[in-house]
């Protein structure tokens, strides 16, 4: 079974610039989830879909992040414009049926550094 | 306070050697209990799972839950180099999808050959 895929795996960009990564969860997986891991710290939720709709996004500073489920398969999550507290590794992940009873797969994650 | 609290470490043990990893937390709703592994520029891998109170072994790992004292404790019996790697607590209120997870800073360990 494929695993979630993400891409780009390492991103260097300026404060103000824009970036966008991509998600492809495991086939199947109505539930996707994009989490910010800053270096030294556990995974922060950032948003939650559950196939095409959002469960969660209360911790998405949506002044400048942006996330979207096209068909409720692939995902895509936008920084605009960029800050330095940014940096930080951007996982994405997936499962079947939600939180328990299903295992959470993570993807290997997409690195930001901002400059 | 923050809701989950995880000694980073690092934690540098022995070949063999009984691990103890801990995390204590404040929110007296969360009622599921996860630990995971981290490798170095991996995402994180679902290692155990516990509901309420209680114990869990699954090979050389035991995860333990004391609710009264908001405490949870995973214990790595026989410890190998290859389970060199971070791990993190994390918990939730809810087994549903509309629950979300709150992660631990992590533990850094480190098992020498």
């Amino acid at each position: 079974e494929a695993g979630v895929a993400q891409s780009p795996r390492y991103k260097i960009i300026e404060k103000r610039q824009s970036v966008a990564f991509w998600c492809n969860p495991i086939s199947g997986h109505a539930t996707l989830y994009w989490y910010q891991q800053i270096l030294g710290q556990g995974p922060k939720l950032l948003i939650q879909f559950q196939n095409n709709g959002v469960v969660d996004d209360s911790q998405l500073p949506k002044d400048r992040f942006s996330a979207e489920r096209l068909k409720g398969v692939d995902s895509t999550l936008k920084i605009q414009p960029a800050k330095l507290e940014d940096s930080a590794v951007y996982l994405c992940a997936s499962s079947s049926r939600g939180l328990i009873g299903n295992t959470i797969y993570f993807g290997e994650g997409s690195w930001l550094t901002v400059v | 306070q923050k809701e989950v609290e995880q000694d980073p470490g690092p934690l540098s043990v022995p070949e063999g050697a009984i691990v103890s990893l801990n995390c204590t937390y404040s929110n007296s709703a969360f009622q599921y209990f996860m630990w995971y592994r981290q490798y170095s520029r991996k995402g994180p891998e679902l290692l155990m799972y516990t509901y309420s109170s209680g114990n869990k072994e699954d090979g050389r790992f035991t995860a333990q839950v004391d609710k009264s004292s908001k405490y949870i404790s995973l214990f790595i019996r026989d410890s190998q180099p290859s389970d060199s790697a971070t791990y993190l607590c994390a918990m939730s209120a809810g087994g549903g999808s509309n629950y979300k997870l709150t992660f631990g800073k992590g533990t850094l360990l480190t098992v020498n050959p």
